[in-house]
């Protein structure tokens, strides 16, 4: 059972424009989700959070919407730029502000393919 | 400040054989996560550490252990190596809700 998904396995974007990467959850219990890009043979680089209080958060070129009702949260790039091209995965964790925690413990999704390209 | 580090970088092993991976958290950071990634199943959670106790636990047979030291640095033991034990192995430190990852141990079972 998959509880975090992203259906998109790759994206492609031209250098300039916005890149929209989604992602679904399934379980009530999460309440923290992130973000984070990587290069193969690499650990996970975190990008940006949002708690389940939230509904949106900004981090310079980098924005993620949170949509709780629909258990969807989606990461804006803007402007995009050619070295964001990478692996991005969503991860969610359960912090204890929806009834559940999960010490320690991402969920992660599949991930998706991002190239911008020039 | 120092990120996380992992040791070794890569490792080759036998079928059969058991491997410690060593982990050094960002300073400060007492919780130490464990992670495998494979090409077919992703990234998925082993176990945590906080304060020298392992808090939560994956869906990993009991070939796969761990510990904290007091020093929050932390090693994972993979006994009777498989060969679907092939994968990248991270550890990640956290203070609060983030989690910051290590580079990773790359490990191929022959």
């Amino acid at each position: 059972d998959q509880q975090v998904k992203q259906n998109s396995p790759s994206l492609s974007v031209q250098e300039g424009r916005i890149s929209i990467l989604n992602c679904d959850y399934t379980n009530s219990m999460f309440d923290y989700f992130l973000w984070y890009k990587k290069y193969p043979a690499e650990g996970p680089t975190f990008l940006i959070s949002i708690s389940s209080i939230k509904d949106k958060n900004e981090d310079g070129r980098f924005t993620v919407f949170l949509n709780k009702s629909a258990k969807h949260l989606s990461l804006h790039i803007v402007p995009s730029q050619p070295g964001d091209s990478a692996v991005y995965f969503c991860a969610a964790s359960a912090n204890g502000n929806a009834g559940g925690t999960s010490y320690g413990k991402l969920t992660f999704g599949q991930g998706t393919i991002l190239t911008v390209h020039p | 400040k120092a990120g996380v580090t992992q040791t070794p970088r890569y490792l080759i092993k036998t079928r059969g054989q058991q491997v410690t991976l060593s982990c050094s958290p960002i300073s400060g950071h007492r919780s130490v996560s464990w992670y495998q990634q494979t090409p077919g199943q992703g990234l998925q959670f082993l176990f945590e550490y906080f304060s020298e106790t392992q808090r939560n636990k994956g869906n990993f047979p009991g070939r796969f252990s761990g510990r904290q030291f007091s020093n929050s640095r932390s090693e994972m033991n993979v006994s009777t190596l498989e060969l679907g034990d092939s994968a990248l192995y991270l550890c990640a430190s956290s203070l609060l809700g983030e989690q910051y990852f290590g580079p990773g141990t790359r490990l191929t079972v022959t």
